[in-house]
């Protein structure tokens, strides 16, 4: 069954300092998200990405976020300069498309830890 | 996005047939009802979705009554394995909203 694959499962950061969060999605999807899950908390949408652009994004994802496909297969998450409050488990997902009845398949995440 | 509301929590035990209701009152006429089951540090993964009536895969049954203002997750005889964190979605062009689920717990 295919996946959506995601890299490194853990990251450990000083505050401060950038990561990069990497994510395969499936291949015949045209659809890309970033959610995140501070713990013990539920799942938040941070941005949608289809045709190289981002299509929507949430109030979560400002400045210190961006997104980038930068070739055929990967879709990265860049967090600028750390915060404490960044600490949680961010999720890629993919969908082929995103009309009504979507359904995306995600990841199993990437724990963000920032000291 | 319509919103929706379900049991913050529910217990079962092993064998039983565990049904979750969500209710949905401003669900628009082209909503779909989707279902996503959460297992600690993992991603959410989609169970069943549906528009009206019935609907039933090797996983779950979905109802939905005429009025689809509610919908019931229906798990057959749930194991251990069930226990996570299940969410109702409504009409989510896309981005998914989640809410807080149900956290189903199964016992032995």
């Amino acid at each position: 069954e295919p996946e959506v694959t995601q890299t490194p499962s853990h990251q450990v950061t000083q505050m401060g300092q950038e990561v990069i969060l990497r994510c395969v999605p499936i291949s015949n999807h045209l659809y890309f998200y970033w959610y995140r899950q501070i713990l013990g908390q539920k799942v938040e949408f941070l941005v949608s990405f289809y045709n190289n652009e981002i299509s929507e994004k949430s109030e979560i994802f400002d400045d210190q976020f961006s997104v980038e496909r930068p070739d055929g297969s990967n879709f990265t998450l860049k967090i600028r300069s750390t915060k404490l409050e960044d600490s949680a488990m961010y999720f890629c997902a993919s969908s082929e498309w995103a009309g009504e009845n979507t359904e995306a398949f995600f990841g199993q995440g990437t724990r963000l830890t920032v000291v | 996005l319509a919103k929706t509301t379900q049991p913050i929590s529910m217990d079962s035990y092993e064998g039983q047939e565990v049904n979750i209701t969500c209710s949905h009152n401003n669900i628009a006429t082209n909503d779909y009802i989707t279902w996503y089951q959460q297992f600690p540090s993992q991603g959410p993964r989609f169970i069943i979705q549906g528009y009206k009536t019935k609907v039933t895969n090797e996983v779950a049954s979905l109802f939905i009554p005429a009025d689809r203002k509610s919908s019931t997750l229906s798990l057959p005889r749930v194991s251990l394995s069930d226990t996570a964190v299940y969410y109702c979605l409504v009409g989510s062009q896309g981005k998914l909203i989640f809410g807080q689920g149900t956290e189903l717990s199964v016992k032995p």
